[in-house]
């Protein structure tokens, strides 16, 4: 089964922080994404990788920035944390090479800036 | 522009019935994947079913299946026989298969399982 895990289920940080989500995969998949989800926006693209060092703005990339350094790791990064990005992250890979485009999604982090 | 409607925010079933969630959805490509997705609270997302684009027949897996309308851009999901734990957030979401590496979600519809 692919495992896909985010490095913190819940994360507390003051405004002005830098923070660091991680997330890793144990498939070998290519692809890798942030997400962020809240109430009533579903969920949107903040930016996917589709290869080592690869990256792609997505929907609302502003104030964040991600690391790909190696295939199973991809990290997001909250340069200063604002209240406004108090919500939950998600992360999902998954490989066109299976020819399926399923995603596969890390259990989140709920993330609050106070 | 690709978008991904589900127009109902919040839906009720009573165990052992049949409920179905709504979903349309907006593109010009003709070779795409749809999805949904299976939220359960607190718990990790996971894929219910897909429906490739190209195929006519609607997909199925177990009690949960599909009504695929190509023509008219839309792709509901019917849980037959419902029970407590499809109690979740079901998100609709789309993918072309060539051109990008993207996948359009909906908004969600949160499925209450009364007892």
């Amino acid at each position: 089964d692919v495992k896909v895990t985010q490095s913190s289920r819940y994360l507390v940080k003051r405004t002005g922080e830098k923070v660091f989500l991680e997330c890793v995969q144990d498939m070998d998949h290519e692809n890798m994404f942030w997400y962020r989800q809240d109430p009533g926006l579903g969920l949107r693209l903040i930016y996917f990788s589709y290869d080592v060092k690869m990256k792609e703005k997505g929907d609302i990339p502003e104030g964040y920035s991600v690391s790909r350094e190696k295939k199973e790791r991809f990290s997001l990064i909250l340069e200063s944390a604002s209240t406004n990005q108090t919500s939950m992250y998600l992360c999902a890979s998954s490989s066109p090479g299976t020819g399926n485009y399923e995603q596969y999604f890390g259990p989140g982090t709920r993330l609050t800036v106070t | 522009a690709q978008t991904v409607t589900q127009s109902q925010p919040e839906m009720s079933v009573q165990e052992a019935e049949t409920v179905t969630l709504s979903c349309t959805y907006d593109t010009s490509e003709s070779d795409y994947y749809l999805f949904w997705y299976k939220q359960p609270p607190s718990r990790q997302m996971i894929l219910v079913i897909r429906q490739e684009a190209y195929k006519q027949q609607n997909a199925t897996e177990n009690r949960f299946s599909v009504n695929f309308q190509k023509a008219a851009k839309s792709f509901s999901l019917k849980i037959s026989d419902s029970q407590l734990g499809d109690a979740a957030m079901y998100f609709c979401a789309y993918r072309i298969v060539l051109g990008t590496y993207k996948y359009i979600f909906g908004t969600g519809t949160r499925l209450k399982v009364l007892a």
